[in-house]
């Protein structure tokens, strides 16, 4: 079965820098969430979208921003880059905004040096 | 969203059945009991998720006590693929695309 697809899986970028990660839900699913997991911590919430709107918003820093598009993929920007982005970012889909459950990728490993 | 508590972390012996336990003693009647693992560094697995009957699928069993204020999930014949942490998460899905909300979850490691 289709997975989500996250790209690209590693990405090193310096400090200051942008940085682009993209997410593919499973096909017709209509809800894109995604999560910041740094070194030895657990899974943060940062935003979500359904149906191209943004639905939840987390801790997400105003760095950052993400969209979803009309074919529902999404995209998490990052600016002005610090050492302590560093992390795994997970994208997760859903089918509908109920979100019984979540699929997740399999993550894009960011580090910032 | 409520919030929960587990063991920091449990052993068990391949082949045995793995129960861990989840307090979600403020749970309110349209929350739901959900269960998530993740294995080291790969994104997180939905398990199951209940809202006051037993579930069963063919990962797991979730067992919810009658006040809902407690649960436990089963995994019937543990192997070493099921060492990972293993969230119990409280949420209403009504509430539109929430985000998850992970605790510190329960680091399971199956001995061999």
């Amino acid at each position: 079965a289709a997975g989500v697809i996250q790209s690209p899986r590693h990405l090193i970028k310096e400090k200051r820098e942008t940085a682009t990660l993209k997410c593919y839900p499973i096909p017709r699913h209509d809800t894109v969430y995604w999560y910041q997991q740094g070194p030895g911590q657990d899974p943060q919430f940062l935003i979500s979208f359904y149906e191209k709107m943004q639905s939840d918003k987390g801790s997400i820093p105003d760095r950052f921003s993400a969209q979803q598009f009309s074919d529902y993929h999404s995209e998490l920007n990052m600016s002005s880059l610090e050492l302590g982005d560093s992390a795994l970012y997970f994208c997760a889909s859903s089918l509908g905004s109920g979100g019984y459950e979540q699929y997740f990728g399999p993550g894009t490993r960011l580090t910032v040096t | 969203d409520a919030k929960t508590t587990q063991p920091p972390s449990m052993d068990c012996a391949e082949g045995r059945a793995a129960n861990l336990p989840c307090n979600h003693s403020t749970i309110s009647g349209n929350e739901y009991v959900y269960w998530y693992r993740q294995i080291h560094s790969q994104g997180p697995q939905y398990i199951i998720h209940g809202l006051k009957n037993n579930e069963t699928n063919e990962m797991a069993s979730l067992i919810i006590t009658e006040d809902r204020k407690s649960s436990t999930l089963i995994l019937p014949h543990a192997t070493l693929r099921d060492t990972a942490v293993y969230y119990c998460i409280v949420r209403n899905p009504g509430g539109g695309a929430d985000g998850l909300t992970f605790g510190k979850g329960t680091h399971l490691i199956i001995q061999p």
